[in-house]
């Protein structure tokens, strides 16, 4: 079936170590897909989103690339810090009003 | 700037209970999702509405749950009698847009545990 689904469940970085946290796609008629951060007790919070017409996309410490071919996103964060421990969620859309979440990778950064 | 506002964050109950959690959406959104999180199935969407009129509920898993829309700044989630595999995280989310192609804002969600 369709899904969105993630490669790993838990990542450990060192603190300063850049993280790359990997998300697969099933449906090639996604057209935009977003990352979540998820801290815990607290709602999903919007990192950064990928429209289908782009390969990558930057923001402040983070970075995703979307390649199409293979249906695959990834969410790099540089310099990753303590405050970014968290489960990090991808989301695909069809242009509708239904997100397909993934079910998310857990972010351990070790000082 | 206040984000989307979701009452109350903890609630133990007891099965058969009634359950009423509530939302208030970002002033000006149109849209409002209630969403529900568990370990095993991550997120998923139990309803949408859109300028105040549920548009999707099949996500809602049977009779016992229900949600309104009364007016553009308040949605309430209802389960009637609860069920110990109620017991999750509900998130409110709202968004400026109508089909899907701008951020969801969540609320810090509703934790429900039904004894």
């Amino acid at each position: 079936g369709e899904s969105v689904g993630l490669h790993l469940p838990t990542l450990s970085v060192q603190e300063g170590d850049n993280s790359i946290i990997n998300c697969a796609y099933s449906n090639s008629a996604s057209d935009y897909f977003i990352w979540y951060k998820q801290e815990s007790g607290k709602g999903p919070q919007f990192i950064i989103d990928i429209r289908s017409n782009m390969d990558k996309r930057q923001g402040q410490r983070v970075t995703v690339l979307l390649n199409k071919t293979v249906k695959h996103l990834s969410l790099q964060i540089a310099a990753t810090q303590p405050g970014d421990s968290a489960v990090y969620f991808c989301a695909e859309n069809r242009g509708t009003y239904k997100y397909i979440f993934g079910t998310g990778t857990r972010l351990k950064v070790l000082a | 700037d206040a984000g989307v506002i979701q009452s109350p964050r903890h609630e133990v109950t007891e099965m058969g209970q009634e359950v009423t959690l509530r939302c208030k959406p970002i002033s000006g959104h149109n849209s409002l999702f209630w969403y529900r999180q568990t370990m095993m199935r991550g997120l998923e969407l139990l309803i949408y509405f859109n300028n105040n009129v549920p548009i999707d509920d099949s996500g809602m898993p049977e009779d016992r749950f229900s949600a309104k829309m009364p007016n553009a700044s308040f949605s309430t989630l209802k389960i009637q009698p609860s069920e110990p595999r109620d017991s999750a995280v509900y998130f409110c989310a709202s968004s400026l847009s109508q089909g899907g192609t701008g951020e969801l804002f969540f609320g810090e969600g509703s934790r429900l545990t039904v004894l």
